[in-house]
C-alpha cells in the first residue's frame, strides 16, 4: 500500500516568507508526527497528533510554528516569517498507535527539505 | 529528558568487512530503543527495536544490535556488510511511560561501503 508522502520534496523560500507543508499519512493512522533535521543534527521532535488533537506540542520551537491534522489525515505544518536557522528537512511519520504507545513503529515519509534564503 | 548520542559521524568499511555503529543514551527513566535506516531519496524504515527480554535484537537485513543496560549503550552490528548496505542509521529512544511515542534520536553515522 502507499506510504507516507510529503510535499513538496523541496521548498526555498526568502526571509520573511510564510511556508506550509503537507504530511499526507498512512490510511488509518491515528498518530502523526513532525520531525526537523537540521544539517549535522539528529531528527528533533515537533509536534505529536493524536486524531485531530496535538496533544504534545513540546517540540515547535517557536510561536512561527504552527501545525493542524483534518479529518484525521492530511497535517499541515506552518512557519511563519520564515528564518534562515529554519533551513532543515521536516519530516513526517506515521503511526496505528491510537494510544501513543511508547513502542510502536513510526513510517516516516521522505521529507520536505526546506531552504530559507 | 533523554539524550542519544551516536559516536561516529561516518563510518567506512570495506564490503564483506564487519562494522559496529555505536549508540550511547541518557535517561532518568527506562526506554525502549531503536534503530532505523535512511537509505539514498527514501523515508527511514525500522531496522529493529528493543522492547524487553533478550539484551540480543535481530532486524532486517541480517543486523543486530545488543543493549547493555550498565554501559546504557545499544550498539548495531553486522558481521558482513554489503554494498546495499551505504545508508544513514539513527539510533532512537522513548521514554517507557511516554503517551504519545515520540521520539528522542541521535545524530545519525552514515555508513559507507566500499568495493
Amino acid at each position: 500500500g502507499a506510504g507516507v508522502s510529503q510535499s513538496p520534496s523541496n521548498k526555498v523560500t526568502e526571509k520573511g516568507k510564510d511556508v506550509e507543508l503537507r504530511c499526507d499519512p498512512i490510511s488509518g493512522h491515528t498518530a502523526l508526527y513532525w520531525y526537523r533535521q537540521r544539517l549535522g543534527q539528529g531528527l528533533e521532535f515537533l509536534i505529536y497528533f493524536q486524531g485531530n488533537s496535538a496533544p504534545d506540542k513540546s517540540g515547535l520551537p517557536s510561536d512561527r510554528f504552527s501545525a493542524e491534522r483534518t479529518g484525521e489525515s492530511v497535517s499541515t505544518l506552518t512557519i511563519q516569517r520564515t528564518q534562515q536557522e529554519d533551513s532543515a528537512v521536516y519530516l513526517c511519520a506515521s503511526s496505528s498507535n491510537p494510544g501513543g504507545l511508547p513502542y510502536n513503529e513510526q513510517f516516516f515519509g521522505p521529507g520536505t527539505r526546506l531552504t530559507v534564503l | 529528558a533523554q539524550s542519544v548520542t551516536q559516536l561516529d559521524s561516518q563510518v567506512p568499511v570495506f564490503e564483506e568487512a564487519p562494522v559496529e555503529l555505536r549508540c550511547n543514551y541518557s535517561s532518568s527513566v527506562s526506554v525502549y530503543l531503536f534503530w532505523y535506516v535512511q537509505y539514498p531519496n527514501q523515508g527511514l524504515q525500522l531496522l529493529l527495536k528493543y522492547l524487553s527480554g533478550s539484551t540480543l535484537v535481530k532486524g532486517i537485513n541480517g543486523f543486530e544490535a545488543e543493549f547493555n543496560k550498565s554501559q546504557t549503550s545499544f550498539h548495531l552490528r553486522k558481521p558482513s556488510v554489503h554494498i546495499s548496505d551505504t545508508a544513514e542509521y539513527f539510533c532512537a529512544v522513548s521514554d517507557f511511560s511516554s503517551n504519545t511515542g515520540k521520539l528522542i534520536f541521535g545524530q545519525g553515522t552514515t555508513l559507507q561501503v566500499k568495493p
